[in-house]
């Protein structure tokens, strides 16, 4: 079975500053990795996946995710933010056939 | 254009109704899955269909069903079984390795 642990509930964030979502999981097998964000009231739009290849994977919206397989870690990037990405960030893992999210990173970017 | 359909946007119940949640799609997908959302709480599996006429349980399925009777199709019924089935409903549907969701239905039971 898998699991995936999201360390900060919250995530407050000065406009054009760097932040870093993080994302840990566990797995007995290798799975697929996914970052989703949900603006409010909406459903879940794809940010990055990550499949097989570069560890290094970059998404929409500026976003980029690093996997680490030995920390078994897939956090997400942004190297500066917007009052737009004010939401919520789910980090999901794929093994198997069914996917297991994480319970979210609300992210609030300040003015 | 392509894409997931959830109806309504909003829905309210009285105690004790059963309530059917829609869910389409026109991505030609097979896979399709219902997933309920809590304040503070990520998603937690109800149902899921890999094919047309099959599916099975997730980790809260107890007080839902569902039917898989078109590949297009994944329509949820919340039933007055389900204790407390107030919440946020998504749908969504497989390509290849990932899932794309629909965007929502708010169910409130009064």
């Amino acid at each position: 079975a898998q699991s995936v642990t999201q360390l900060d509930s919250q995530v407050p964030v000065f406009e054009e500053a760097p932040v870093e979502l993080r994302c840990n999981y566990s797995s007995s097998v290798s799975v697929y990795l996914f970052w989703y964000v949900q603006y409010p009231n909406q459903g879940l739009q794809l940010l990055l996946k990550y499949l097989s290849g570069s560890t290094l994977v970059k998404g929409i919206n500026g976003f980029e995710a690093e996997f680490n397989k030995s920390q078994t870690s897939f956090h997400l990037r942004k190297p500066s933010v917007h009052i737009s990405d004010t939401a919520e960030y789910f980090c999901a893992v794929k093994g198997g056939q069914n996917f297991v999210f994480g319970p979210g990173t609300r992210l609030s970017v300040l003015p | 254009d392509g894409g997931i359909t959830q109806s309504p946007k909003y829905l309210f119940r009285k105690e004790g109704q059963n309530v059917t949640l829609s869910c389409e799609q026109n991505l030609n997908h097979d896979a399709m899955y219902w997933y309920r959302q809590d304040p503070g709480q990520g998603l937690r599996l109800i149902y899921y269909s890999q094919i047309v006429n099959d599916f099975q349980k997730g980790d809260i399925g107890e007080g839902y069903s569902v039917s898989r009777e078109k590949k297009e199709s994944f329509p949820l019924t919340v039933t007055s079984a389900q204790k407390n089935p107030t919440a946020f409903y998504l749908c969504a549907s497989v390509r290849g390795d990932t899932q794309y969701f629909g965007p929502g239905t708010r169910l409130t039971v009064l």
